[in-house]
């Protein structure tokens, strides 16, 4: 089983709905959480960091459910400039270095 | 507002010949990192190194070997490249786990193909 899980998509949605992409992790000692968004060809760069509480920037929502090992992101009012893919990054293993998934690609079309 | 600096941009290699990608920070970070990111791939993280003088294999580390002698600096060599290596290659580097920012932050990547 690989340590951290996405779906890798694509999902494909018009610009004003809402999306939710969801990850996996496998140790439950993980410590932090994190979603990154990387454009074609550039370097992968933070979205945000998750929060056990929940937390929210603007249109983007992030979930940690550490019972289920499960994290969350959803965006709402889609636009265009938010097709990417998005990557779910978890800080555990051994020497709690970040382990990425392998990413959920995002498509808004008009 | 250097953060992580990657050289070179671009390479092209032929089979059997080695290079150094460097890769350096300086944002005085513990950690630091790298990967390789195939075309329509993840990222495969291939080396890591949690300090000065400490570093650890990652999923994908056949074929190349790094050292960490200062805390700035982190190259990765490639030794008897093949076309296997084509790939982008990038560099982070984080904070320790535990504090409250333990991000990572990333390089612009090199583009590395070997013919």
């Amino acid at each position: 089983r690989k340590e951290v899980e996405q779906d890798p998509g694509p999902f494909n949605v018009p610009e004003g709905a809402t999306v939710a992409f969801n990850c996996t992790y496998s140790n439950s000692a993980s410590q932090s959480f994190f979603w990154y968004r990387q454009d074609c060809r550039k370097e992968p760069k933070l979205l945000m960091s998750v929060y056990s509480s929940g937390n929210e920037d603007g249109r983007f929502t992030a979930q940690l459910n550490r019972a289920s090992q499960y994290i969350s992101l959803l965006i709402r009012d889609s636009k265009l400039s938010d097709s990417a893919t998005y990557l779910c990054v978890v800080r555990g293993g051994g020497y709690n270095k970040l382990i990425f998934g392998a990413g959920t690609r995002l498509a808004v079309h008009p | 507002n250097a953060g992580v600096t990657q050289t070179p941009k671009f390479r092209i290699l032929k089979i059997g010949q080695s290079m150094t990608l460097q890769c350096t920070q300086d944002m005085n970070h513990n950690y630091m990192y790298w990967y390789r990111q195939d075309p329509g791939m993840g990222l495969k993280l291939i080396y890591y190194s949690v300090g000065a003088g400490i570093t650890d294999k990652g999923e994908v580390p056949n074929g190349y070997n790094v050292s960490r002698s200062t805390t700035e600096d982190f190259p990765l060599r490639l030794e008897l490249a093949a076309p296997s290596q084509t790939s982008v290659y990038f560099c982070a580097s984080s904070p320790n786990p535990g504090g409250e920012a333990t991000e990572a932050f990333f390089g612009q990547g090199t583009r590395l193909t070997v013919v």
